[in-house]
């Protein structure tokens, strides 16, 4: 079966950077890409951006262009989302989701458990 | 980009009750592109409902999906004390993908 599991917990300051993991397991990773969706305490969900599992394109929402860097490593079947420059509304759980390999095509059926980044001096 | 805009805000009702929920689109798009996700506190969402109508795998059968164009629906037919939970509506038809800003049903 299909599991995504994520890096844990962060603390960081502002100006900081953060890199957040998403393990798969279950499926043939290259066939798939991800989705990034934070959710800050109390709000709604976000989407950060897209990477493909296949060869590394990305899509990355407007806000966060220019501060977000989302990769790949095939041999470990694992994805990154690296946010730069952290401001304290960057505080929120970050989750990764199974998407389209070719572009964002997010119907999330597959989330990883979320990883809770706050910003904190 | 796309705004979705749901209402209400907050439901209360009891268990056993009818809910539906109203998720409206500021263009329309392809109603194939519509989802509807329930989310419980400390959880990650729960896709429910693909291409504005059909049930995901493993979701019971009284939740249903309906609506095309800008205006869609997601009804719950008779609340079990496990639905009490935040829904939310996102499209994925136009890109960035965006999503509704959710729904509380909680309990009377």
């Amino acid at each position: 079966q299909v599991h995504l599991v994520q890096s844990g917990a962060e603390v960081k300051k502002p100006g900081a950077s953060v890199k957040v993991s998403c393990r798969a397991s279950g499926y043939t990773f290259t066939s798939y890409g991800f989705s990034w969706v934070r959710q800050a305490p109390g709000q709604g969900l976000e989407w950060v951006g897209w990477i493909s599992g296949y060869n590394g394109n990305t899509d990355y929402a407007q806000k966060f262009q220019g501060r977000v860097t989302m990769t790949t490593d095939t041999s470990t079947s694992t994805a990154y989302m690296e946010l730069r420059s952290l401001r304290y509304d960057d505080t929120a759980v970050y989750y990764c989701v199974r998407d389209c390999s070719t572009k964002t095509c997010l119907h999330g059926y597959y989330w990883g458990q979320g990883t809770l980044v706050t910003v904190s001096s | 980009e796309i705004v979705l805009t749901q209402s209400p805000g907050t439901l209360s009702l009891s268990p056993g009750e009818r809910v539906t929920l109203s998720c409206r689109a500021s263009q329309s798009g392809s109603s194939s592109y519509l989802v509807w996700y329930q989310q419980k506190p400390g959880q990650a969402p729960r896709l429910l409902i693909h291409g504005a109508s059909s049930r995901a795998t493993g979701v019971p059968d009284r939740f249903s999906g309906s609506g095309s164009g800008t205006d869609f629906t997601l009804s719950i037919s008779r609340l079990e004390p496990e639905d009490f939970a935040v829904y939310y509506c996102q499209q994925y038809g136009s890109s960035p993908p965006t999503f509704g800003g959710g729904t509380k049903v909680e309990i009377k």
